[in-house]
């Protein structure tokens, strides 16, 4: 069982909507990370909060909008998307700092932008 | 160049034999290196970690790494079905803390 929980596991939305995606873990882990996996892709970086700071957004679209309300949980706020940002997205955590490759991943929420 | 390459496979070994996975990275000031295993349809998991040449064995599992030749690599031997997955080299450059992941190997393991 994974210690990194998203919601929900699977997402369907039209471009005009505005949903959310959430993760939370109690690991006492400082650093908490959101990636996008497409089919057959590795996991690219979206943002990195270190301290519950964002510390690196890896040039995201302004549709995609990170929240940080404590070290346990993340959001991610999804709104006008279009049909290419359809894909796996992934929160991770890691102790310590996010100087760290030692990630540990939540099961996903796949999204699909109709 | 890629920073991180690997031969995108798939793989195949038959059950019970040696299967090894390569790697290569671009930026030799690069510290840490990371193996994740990511069964279809799932998330990524941390099976190894290495940050010094030479070999770490974690059970079944062996991480190599080779800093001067740029090179990392997996072994697991008595290779099961249930190793079937795709197989991530994620390396951390030198003054970064930006992970960067190859585009991994799928690796599939025959009865």
């Amino acid at each position: 069982d994974t210690e990194v929980t998203q919601t929900p596991k699977h997402l369907v939305m039209g471009m005009t909507n505005k949903k959310s995606l959430k993760c939370e873990q109690h690991m006492g882990h400082r650093a908490m990370y959101w990636y996008k996996q497409k089919a057959k892709k590795p996991p690219e970086l979206m943002f990195v909060y270190s301290y519950e700071k964002l510390s690196i957004n890896e040039s995201v679209p302004s549709r995609f909008s990170p929240e940080c309300p404590n070290s346990s949980l993340l959001n991610l706020h999804l709104h006008a998307l279009q049909p290419e940002d359809s894909a796996l997205y992934l929160c991770a955590s890691s102790p310590g700092t996010a100087n760290t490759g030692e990630l540990f991943f939540g099961e996903g929420s796949r999204l699909t932008v109709l | 160049q890629k920073e991180v390459e690997q031969n995108s496979g798939p793989l195949s070994v038959p059950e019970g034999a040696i299967a090894s996975l390569n790697c290569t990275y671009s930026d030799r000031g690069s510290q840490s290196f990371f193996w994740y295993r990511q069964y279809s349809g799932k998330s990524p998991e941390l099976i190894m970690s290495i940050y010094s040449n030479g070999d770490k064995e974690d059970g079944r599992f062996t991480a190599q790494l080779n800093k001067a030749s740029q090179y990392v690599s997996l072994l697991i031997r008595d290779s099961q079905p249930s190793d079937s997955a795709t197989y991530l080299c994620a390396v951390r450059p030198g003054g970064g803390n930006k992970l960067t992941f190859g585009t991994g190997t799928q690796l599939k393991v025959e009865l």
